[in-house]
């Protein structure tokens, strides 16, 4: 119940295209939801987050659109850049104890 | 450059020997969390720490990891005795107080030959 699902599992985007990157819980308790990035051999890092008062939440090119009623969210690259490729991990945040489930992650390429 | 220092940035470590490595969390975070990835880029939580007081951690790292975080000195994490399936990056994360945001360290690469 505590999982965290994301989809697809891996995604070529030719550049200047939209990127959609699905993730989807099922524990009611999770009421944040952090999106990171990680780059090959380096540690994750925030790229945006969302939390259970918001629907959408927008960053430059980086938005995130969430369904609450069927616990999904979104991430949307718009002008996707080759320097966008990564892997992209959706988080949630358990109200208890603050601790992160993460995503398997979305290993995305960019093609210029 | 990361506000969460962690070293050493790799270790090698044969079986049975000990690992340690070490996390000094951004300034003014209370709350301090170590994670494992392993190489299928799947994260496991191993413990958590508010100021020097362990939150939770799981099974494992009761057993056969130890991990402080005392005050003004840097948070530890040892394995006692490496085991092969322990190699993985180990991350340490802090976190202020109510709903802010992680802040992760760059990882300790650990392999265990």
């Amino acid at each position: 119940q505590q999982q965290v699902r994301q989809s697809p599992q891996s995604l070529t985007v030719w550049e200047g295209e939209t990127t959609i990157l699905n993730c989807s819980y099922e524990d009611s308790t999770f009421d944040y939801f952090p999106w990171y990035r990680q780059f090959p051999g380096k540690s994750p890092a925030l790229l945006i987050a969302i939390s259970l008062v918001s629907n959408k939440k927008e960053d430059g090119r980086f938005t995130i659109f969430f369904n609450k009623r069927e616990k999904k969210l979104s991430l949307h690259i718009t002008d996707s850049q080759p320097g966008d490729s990564a892997t992209y991990f959706c988080a949630a945040r358990m109200d208890s104890n603050y601790q992160l489930i993460w995503g398997s992650g979305t290993k995305l390429i960019i093609k210029p | 450059n990361s506000k969460v220092i962690q070293t050493p940035r790799y270790l090698v470590k044969g079986q049975g020997q000990k690992a340690k490595m070490r996390c000094i969390p951004e300034k003014g975070h209370p709350v301090v969390f170590w994670y494992q990835q392993n190489k299928n880029n799947e994260f496991k939580f191993l413990i958590n720490f508010q100021n020097q007081e362990v939150l939770q951690q799981i099974d494992m790292t009761e057993k056969r990891f130890s991990a402080e975080c005392p005050s003004n000195s840097p948070c530890s994490l040892e394995i006692q005795s490496s085991e092969a399936g322990d190699s993985a990056l180990y991350l340490c994360a802090s976190r202020g107080q109510g709903y802010s945001d992680y802040t992760f360290g760059s990882g300790t690469r650990l392999l265990v030959i």
